[in-house]
């Protein structure tokens, strides 16, 4: 079963407007992390955010916010006033403490910001 | 501080053929990973280690061997290459998990079989 969904495969958005990329997870563990990777088009994965799982305060980061839902399994990602350089792969990943070391990715989301 | 080093960046293979990658990390981390990315499906764990000596299969293991002989060295090898075997290959390494730590990634290797 697929640990991370995310369901948007693509998604373009115009400069400067507001777009959200979803995230859901599935854990039977009580102890877990959630991270969002930003992969640019020269491909290399940086790290954005890491949560654990008895951390559910939402964070914002400039144009960058986090929500984190434990009701809903998600960790939902969204940008503020998007712009260009935003234009990357995103990928939401989870690790659980019962499965020690591997972290579980997501297909990805495709960000296109059309100037 | 490199971080996380991948050799080599590109490479072509004929099927049947041999390779080795090799990931390096100067930040002496304790676990490290190999991962595939195709498109569509985003990274898939090849194999991973948790120590010098140690390692262990991850979701798509078949047609791959790793070797963690030095902490900072994780090797994949690939004995008989297949077309199905063409990705991006990307190596990880992090804290062991007590510390909350991320996956510090490499730059990735590019490699494609014929």
């Amino acid at each position: 079963a697929q640990k991370v969904t995310q369901a948007q495969t693509e998604i373009s958005v115009v400069e400067k407007e507001d777009v959200t990329l979803d995230c859901v997870y599935e854990t039977r563990d009580t102890t877990y992390y959630l991270f969002w990777y930003k992969q640019p088009p020269s491909g290399e994965l940086v790290f954005l955010i890491r949560r654990n799982s008895f951390d559910e305060q939402n964070e914002i980061s400039g144009r960058y916010s986090w929500n984190f839902q434990k009701s809903t399994s998600s960790f939902n990602f969204t940008i503020t006033a998007s712009q260009v350089v935003d234009s990357a792969v995103y990928f939401c990943a989870l690790s659980e403490a019962v499965t020690g070391n591997q972290f579980y990715f997501g297909t990805g989301t495709s960000l296109t910001v059309i100037p | 501080n490199a971080g996380v080093t991948q050799t080599p960046k590109f490479r072509v293979l004929k099927t049947g053929q041999s390779m080795t990658l090799l990931c390096a990390q100067d930040m002496n981390h304790e676990y490290m990973y190999w991962y595939r990315q195709d498109p569509g499906m985003g990274l898939r764990l090849i194999h991973y280690s948790v120590g010098e000596g140690t390692t262990a299969k991850g979701e798509v293991p078949d047609g791959y061997n790793v070797s963690r002989l030095k902490k900072q060295n994780f090797l994949l090898g690939l004995e008989s290459a297949a077309p199905s075997q063409t990705s991006v290959y990307f190596c990880a390494s992090s804290y062991p998990r007590a510390l909350n730590t991320e996956a510090f990634f490499g730059q990735g290797t590019r490699l494609t079989v014929v």
